[in-house]
């Protein structure tokens, strides 16, 4: 079964750092670029980071850029997000989605494939 | 950086036509796709490059993109089919861009 499952999420204070995992089953992970996408409570959908299946490029929001960090190993089909200098606005359900085209995929990213998200708290 | 303009909430009455807007700059030069989130449930995809349908979603739903505005059309619209809907366009700066979401309500 084609599926994505996220982990890592949690409570976590102002400043605390937290690793997403993103495990990845049923198709050929390392041909599809791979995104991290998140949902503050009740609110609409962010786009934070994407890397390409290779690994080698990676883009990623201005919100969270220089405090994350996103990065695959293909060898264990395994998508994984580093988040730094954590804030309370960056409370929200962190997804990993992939995009539903094989191979090097540089522009028109959208998502055909969501896991079921992981919430990560922040709060002291 | 780009943004995406949807109207927070439509209504339909169920076997009528729902029209849902994305409106952006030139946004009929880019590709839109459309989302659609059940309460407690990850997005789905319903249609990709404009006017494609995945594989299992119902014909009822399609769409179109020309100058400024995208649009999703759910014609026979069912009381399934009420969820949020969320537009989105990948941009030159090499961004994924969401619109705010539209929460469609079948009355």
């Amino acid at each position: 079964e084609v599926q994505l499952f996220e982990s890592g999420g949690g409570l976590v204070q102002p400043g605390g750092s937290l690793r997403l995992s993103c495990a990845a089953s049923g198709f050929m992970f390392s041909n599809y670029a791979m995104s991290w996408v998140r949902q503050a409570p009740g609110k609409g959908l962010e786009w934070l980071s994407t890397i390409r299946g290779s690994g080698n490029s990676t883009y990623y929001a201005d919100s969270v850029k220089g405090r994350f960090t996103i990065s695959r190993d293909n060898s264990k089909n395994m998508l994984y997000l580093q988040m730094n200098s954590l804030r309370a606005e960056d409370t929200a359900v962190y997804y990993c989605a992939k995009d539903p085209r094989a191979g090097i995929v540089v522009t028109n990213w959208y998502f055909d494939l969501w896991g079921r998200g992981t919430l990560v708290t922040v709060s002291s | 950086s780009y943004e995406l303009t949807q109207p927070p909430s439509v209504s339909v009455s169920p076997r009528q036509t729902a029209t849902i807007t994305c409106s952006g700059d030139k946004l009929g030069d880019k590709y839109a796709c459309w989302y659609q989130q059940k309460p407690g449930q990850s997005p789905v995809l319903v249609i990709y490059q404009d006017n494609k349908r995945p594989s299992g979603i119902p014909e009822r739903f399609s769409g179109s993109n020309s100058g400024n505005t995208a649009t999703l059309t759910i014609s026979g619209t069912q009381a399934m089919d009420e969820a949020d809907y969320y537009c989105q366009v990948w941009d030159s700066s090499a961004i994924v861009v969401f619109g705010g979401g539209t929460k469609l309500t079948v009355l």
